[in-house]
């Protein structure tokens, strides 16, 4: 299958500093790119979608301006979580769509453990 | 009410066994029905997905839709070890979105 490469696969972080979460896809074009968030044991959040060229668009009660997410080229989407606190721990996962299409060709980065200390 | 609503588990199961895994949604609208799988600390990939209402089978994994009462299954036939992991149903809304549900964690003891 196609392949997702999300960086770094964990970072450790002071209270008030920016982290930066790359998501690369390998061997295709991606126009749009989603970006998740997961507490422990609970499900996938949607945080913002984002389309190569234009602004992101955020879901409900995500902080577009604590959340920056540029998707410069169609294959590289980043997410820059900025002055973090440790509520913003957790697990981030991207999501790449083929801009090929087909309902099944979006795949999944591994992940990023934010720990915010 | 969540749009899509997943017992969490855990559910544990001896080797060989039959697995049922089930949501249920609100949307009607929905259309495409996704099941992904989440092991420990790694990123969702796509086991199967079914259109509309009706079963899809892939191996020993078999996806159904019952879009008149709102309910997706995914069973898992001569469960294994390595089938232990979290599995997500992920209905997908008309704009291309993903709706996740909580996601139920399985292990599959020898």
């Amino acid at each position: 299958g196609a392949v997702v490469s999300q960086h770094p696969s964990r970072v450790i972080c002071k209270s008030g500093t920016s982290v930066k979460i790359e998501c690369r896809s390998l061997d295709f074009q991606a126009t749009t790119m989603f970006w998740y968030r997961q507490f422990p044991k609970q499900s996938l959040m949607l945080m913002a979608t984002s389309n190569e060229g234009s602004k992101a668009t955020y879901e409900q009660g995500v902080e577009k301006d604590k959340f920056l997410i540029n998707h410069a080229s169609l294959t590289l989407s980043t997410l820059t979580v900025t002055s973090a606190h440790p509520e913003d721990s957790s697990f981030y996962i991207c999501s790449a769509r083929d801009q090929r299409g087909g309902v099944h060709r979006a795949f999944f980065g591994q992940g990023t453990r934010l720990t915010v200390v | 009410q969540k749009e899509v609503e997943q017992d969490p588990g855990p559910l544990s199961v001896p080797e060989g066994a039959i697995v049922s895994l089930n949501c249920t949604y609100s949307n009607s609208a929905f259309q495409y029905f996704m099941w992904y799988r989440q092991y420990s600390r790694k990123g969702p990939e796509l086991l199967m997905y079914t259109y509309s209402s009706g079963n899809k089978e892939d191996g020993r994994f078999t996806a159904q839709v019952d879009k008149s009462s709102k309910y997706i299954s995914l069973f898992i036939r001569d469960s294994q070890p390595s089938d232990s992991a979290t599995y997500l149903c992920a209905p997908r809304d008309q704009g291309g979105k993903l709706i996740f549900g909580q996601g139920t964690e399985l292990s599959v003891k020898p």
